[in-house]
């Protein structure tokens, strides 16, 4: 079973509807969780990075939740724009970096 | 403008012709990794460098191989490639293994015939 699960597997969505995607760890402890964005043929960017004792981020329309209690993270989207479209990577960092396998997101006009 | 850069972005070739990906980043960064992208499967790494002459082995290292002469160069290098190294790789580099901030190469998609 993978440490980082990600959920939906993909989704699409239509331009400026909010969306939220979904990760869940096993890996504890930790010493931050961060959420990738990577464009089709593209190295991932870093979006935001969280650390245990933080439960929330934002980067402009993007806003990351934590919840340690629960093994949880969610990305959330707001105002979702064409350029949106990308897989969506949630990482946990124990030592080296433990990789989800990314929800795919599709927004469609 | 800091960067990562690798080449090739794209590179075919046949079963046990040795090839090497480049990767070089201006940032002054110390760590420095290779990953592999296949589908289903994720980001997945397979060798690091925490610093020049200092390299370790990832979670998927066997075939590869790596070196750190310079702070700047993190070559990987496929002695024998094989069918199963087809696929999309990466570099990365950070200020250090445990800091924030992770930049990653554009990638370089090998296929191996």
């Amino acid at each position: 079973k993978n440490q980082v699960e990600q959920s939906p597997q993909s989704l699409i969505i239509l331009e400026g509807k909010n969306c939220t995607l979904q990760c869940n760890y096993t890996v504890s402890p930790f010493s931050n969780l961060r959420w990738y964005k990577q464009d089709t043929g593209r190295g991932p960017v870093s979006l935001t990075i969280m650390t245990f004792s933080e439960n929330t981020k934002s980067n402009g329309r993007y806003t990351a939740t934590l919840d340690a209690d629960t093994k949880q993270s969610s990305l959330h989207i707001t105002a979702s724009q064409l350029s949106d479209s990308a897989s969506y990577i949630c990482v946990v960092k124990r030592g080296k970096l433990i990789f989800g396998q990314g929800t795919e997101l599709s927004v469609k006009p | 403008e800091a960067q990562v850069t690798q080449n090739p972005r794209y590179l075919i070739t046949v079963t046990g012709k040795k090839l090497t990906v480049t990767c070089s980043q201006n940032m002054n960064h110390e760590y420095m990794s290779w990953y592999r992208q296949d589908p289903g499967l994720g980001l997945r790494q397979i060798y690091y460098s925490m610093n020049v002459e200092v390299t370790d082995k990832g979670d998927v290292p066997e075939g590869y191989k790596v070196s750190r002469k310079e702070k700047r160069n993190f070559p990987l290098i496929l002695e024998s490639p094989s069918p199963n190294q087809t696929s999309l790789y990466f570099c990365a580099s950070s200020l250090g293994r445990d800091h924030y901030e992770q930049y990653f190469g554009p990638g370089t998609r090998l296929t191996v015939t």
